[in-house]
Formats: structure tokens, C-alpha cells, sequence
């Protein structure tokens, strides 16, 4: 696609349930990374892919999160057991390379009720 | 950890006033990078810094690399109601052969017509 595409745009749950936030990067970007974004606040860097692998998944907050990208393209994070302090914009980007610009979806708003 | 202190937090300007806003840290930073996001958007790229004392423009916005690596600032000449937004600094920070940004907390800039 011409941009990075975020499903989907709103997400509303209830606390305990699982999620799964998918992101496609712009076609070719071998780079992906998620962010989130909590009101008032700069993106936090959560995880990011070179290909298939997670070269660095350091700012993952605790194991309930978890990053997948099998075919080096479409990512999913999923997230088990919601709590509330879950809730925020989830943002994806992709580049053509470590360092390289970062092109940013419009993310996706977790809403944990 | 390291961080960027952005300010001011907000601003609100009259139609055709110059803005200006900045970044600063306690740590010394290689590259800097400003980016716009819009309501229900995700950040998008204005301006990147490679160099110390560097001084760049991307039309009406110009941005400077601090002599120090420590600061960054981000000027709006002839403001428009289309510069209202949340403006961001960014800047790459290296752990082992990992690197991410991380991001300041962002100057929210109002432009009343």
C-alpha cells in the first residue's frame, strides 16, 4: 500500500480479554516498530523487527505483550489479560532500514473498560 | 534514563506570528528529528539533523542542531491554521547494536485565524 496501515482504527475491550493489533508497513520496508502513545505524551518505543525477528523487544512492558511478524511484512501485537493502564494509541512504523525515517500509521486507540 | 525535555508545553499563536520551540537533554545525542502529529494521526517526519551546529529549513519551518548535541529548536515562520498540531523531538539513542528514538513530550501549537 502507498502508507503503513493500522486495523483496527478503535478497539474497545474489557479488562482481562486478549487483543491483537495488526500493522502493514509500507511494502518493502524490511523495518517495523511499534510504539505506544498515552494522552499528553511522546511515542514509547515497545518493540522493533528487522524481517521476521525482533531485534530488540526491550521496551515491551511485561510478558502479557507480544509481537509476531512471520513473513517479514504484516505484524500483529497482541496483548493478554487487558488491564486498564493498557489503554492508549498503539502506533506502527515502518523504514527501509534501522535508522532510516520512520513512516508512522495512524494507530490504533485501545480503549480497556 | 536519557530525556528530552521539550517546551514550551503549549502555545497559541495569532495567524502570521513566528513560533519557536525546543528540545534540550543532559545527554549528547548524534541525530535529532522533529515531527508533526495531527488529531487521529500518527507523527509525521518535518525536519532531521545529522550534524552538530547544522541549520536546516523545509519551507517556512527551520531547525537547528545545538553546537553542544544537547538541544534542538524547531522555528515556524508565517504561521497558518493548517500548523496546528503537536510537535515532536526525537532523537536516536545506541545500547549495545540496538538503537531506538526516544521522544520528548511535545509542544501543543494553536494558531487562531
Amino acid at each position: 500500500g502507498a502508507g503503513v496501515s493500522q486495523t483496527p482504527s478503535n478497539k474497545v475491550t474489557e479488562k482481562g480479554k486478549y487483543v491483537e493489533l495488526r500493522c502493514d508497513p509500507i511494502s518493502g520496508h524490511t523495518a517495523l516498530y511499534w510504539y505506544r502513545q498515552s494522552l499528553g505524551q511522546g511515542p514509547e518505543f515497545l518493540i522493533y523487527f528487522q524481517g521476521t525477528g525482533a531485534a530488540d523487544d526491550s521496551g515491551l512492558p511485561n510478558d502479557r505483550f507480544f509481537a509476531v511478524r512471520p513473513e517479514g511484512s504484516v505484524s500483529t501485537l497482541k496483548i493478554q489479560r487487558t488491564e486498564r493502564g493498557d489503554s492508549a494509541v498503539y502506533l506502527c512504523a515502518s523504514s527501509s532500514g534501522l535508522g532510516n525515517i520512520q513512516y508512522f500509521g495512524a494507530g490504533t486507540r485501545l480503549s480497556v473498560l | 534514563g536519557q530525556q528530552l525535555n521539550q517546551s514550551p508545553q503549549s502555545m497559541f499563536i495569532q495567524e502570521g506570528e513566528d513560533v519557536s520551540m525546543n528540545c534540550t537533554s543532559s545527554s549528547i545525542f548524534n541525530t535529532w528529528l522533529w515531527y508533526k502529529q495531527d488529531p487521529g494521526e500518527g507523527p509525521v517526519l518535518l525536519i532531521a539533523l545529522y550534524k552538530a551546529g547544522e541549520l536546516t529549513s523545509n519551507g517556512r519551518l527551520t531547525a537547528q542542531f545545538g553546537i553542544t548535541r544537547k538541544d534542538s529548536f524547531l522555528n515556524i515562520s508565517a504561521s497558518i491554521p493548517s500548523d496546528v498540531g503537536i510537535y515532536f523531538c526525537a532523537a536516536w539513542t545506541y545500547a549495545g547494536n540496538n538503537r531506538k528514538l526516544i521522544w520528548g513530550l511535545g509542544t501543543s501549537l494553536g494558531v487562531n485565524p
